[in-house]
């Protein structure tokens, strides 16, 4: 099956605490991206991936470090995680560019941090 | 810069109405895509249509339907006669050089028995 596989699916951490969200996609897609979901700020993406090795910032990628060694795979790390980045954090993979077909979006983690 | 605007906050119908969500958009460029992505209680998004720039043509799939206006930069969604399981938050998302989807911030849609 076609997916986008995030883990864990719920973290409760505290301040300071480095932590690594993974993210893995089973189709071969090139392009691979991480947003994050606030209450009545919608979906805001924090870093995109290209192709292995190519990464670059979104609209929010302060706190944030990602990493594409495997076509597979990017995981989102917060080094130092603060209370406001409590939030719905989704990962999402496609063929293409964002805009060139679907994009697949993993079921998301709900990160709190104290 | 590209802006994605839902004016509709939240929304409520009883089962059987008609609804429609609002979507309009903002961009310079010639050449965009636009989506609609749905998020059940559950959490997950869910796409259901992803339109280019190119194709006014508006799409009716079952009880959904889609209306691409370029004219007033809007891309409108309507539920025909909905039901309970349509409850959901509904995102409008635009994407012109490609690299994010740029997202609305989405209408709550209630549909009550």
């Amino acid at each position: 099956e076609a997916q986008v596989t995030q883990n864990p699916r719920y973290l409760i951490t505290v301040t300071g605490k480095k932590l690594t969200v993974t993210c893995s996609q089973n189709m071969n897609h090139e392009y691979m991206s991480w947003y994050r979901q606030d209450p009545g700020l919608g979906l805001r993406q924090i870093y995109y991936s290209m192709n292995v090795e190519v990464t670059d910032k979104g609209d929010v990628p302060e706190g944030y470090k990602v990493s594409r060694k495997e076509k597979r795979n990017f995981p989102l790390i917060l080094e130092s995680p603060s209370p406001n980045q409590t939030s719905l954090y989704f990962c999402a993979s496609s063929k293409g560019l964002a805009g060139e077909g679907e994009q697949f979006f993993g079921p998301g983690t709900r990160l709190t941090v104290l | 810069a590209q802006k994605v605007t839902q004016a509709q906050t939240e929304i409520s119908v009883v089962e059987k109405e008609d609804v429609t969500l609002d979507c309009v958009y903002e961009t310079r460029d010639t050449t965009y895509y636009l989506f609609w992505y749905k998020q059940p209680p559950s959490g997950e998004l869910v796409f259901l249509i992803r339109r280019n720039s190119f194709d006014e043509q508006n799409e009716i799939s079952g009880r959904y339907s889609w209306n691409f206006q370029k004219s007033t930069s809007s891309f409108n969604f309507t539920i025909t006669a909905s039901q309970v399981v349509d409850s959901a938050v509904y995102f409008c998302a635009l994407v012109n050089s490609g690299y994010a989807l740029n997202f609305g911030k989405g209408t709550s849609l209630l549909v009550t028995p």
